[in-house]
């Protein structure tokens, strides 16, 4: 069972703003241990899109914001595209197990 | 271009062992962290573990340390996923990552194209 919380499904029609949650706890996003979040489609690599909670790389769209409050974080998505339709997943890392782990993933689904 | 290149698909039998690689390039391969990365099909990622070539500082999840070794050659820029005793349960794509920042508690920028184990029983 993964440390890390997120809600099996989400979904949104195209162009709106759905919000994914990542909740942790005291030994990792709560510690203040960076937040980082990917778009993986089965079968193909994943793609980094949110780093260090907030951060985005290069060449991914300003509709992808990150944030974090308390023991938990969210992966926001505004102007929902067809092509966000993935798997999401957060990764942060857990002062206990001395290593990262992945929260287990969510399903964007765009109606 | 900075670039991760993981070895072929892989079909074994319980009890084999194996081993999969991860060749970098486009950069110095000793001053980045390598993390390995498994996906069970329909399943979730799931951390593996993690080294540094350029001293082989090595960190593991609990959940894979004593099945697992990893290991790196910075000569030849590659790092390595070695299974000594194969099970079933090991039948899943793994994935090479490098983080750009934060070492190994950072992000992976750059991902392997994937390499797919198939173990049978």
């Amino acid at each position: 069972q993964s440390v890390l919380t997120q809600p099996p499904s989400v979904s949104g029609a195209p162009g709106q703003r759905v919000t994914i949650s990542c909740t942790g706890s005291g030994s990792n996003i709560g510690a203040g241990y960076d937040v980082h979040w990917y778009q993986h489609l089965p079968g193909t690599a994943p793609k980094l899109v949110i780093y260090d909670k907030m951060k985005r790389p290069s060449g991914v769209p300003d509709r992808f914001s990150g944030s974090r409050s308390g023991s938990s974080a969210s992966l926001a998505i505004t102007g929902l595209r067809p092509e966000d339709e993935a798997d999401y997943y957060c990764q942060s890392y857990d002062i206990s197990l001395s290593g990262s782990l992945f929260g287990g993933g969510t399903k964007l689904t765009v109606l | 271009e900075v670039q991760l290149v993981q070895s072929g698909a892989e079909v074994k039998k319980a009890g084999e062992s194996l081993q999969i690689s991860c060749k970098g390039s486009g950069y110095d391969f000793s001053k980045y962290w390598i993390g390995w990365v498994r996906q069970v099909s329909g399943k979730g990622l799931e951390w593996i573990g993690i080294i540094y070539p350029g001293d082989s500082d090595i960190r593991y999840s609990p959940s894979f340390q004593g099945h697992v070794t990893i290991s790196a050659d910075k000569s030849i820029a590659s790092a390595y996923l070695q299974w000594n005793s194969l099970r079933a349960s090991d039948t899943a794509r793994y994935y090479c990552g490098r983080t750009d920042y934060g070492g190994n508690l950072g992000a992976f920028h750059t991902w392997g194209q994937g390499t797919v184990v198939t173990v049978s029983s």
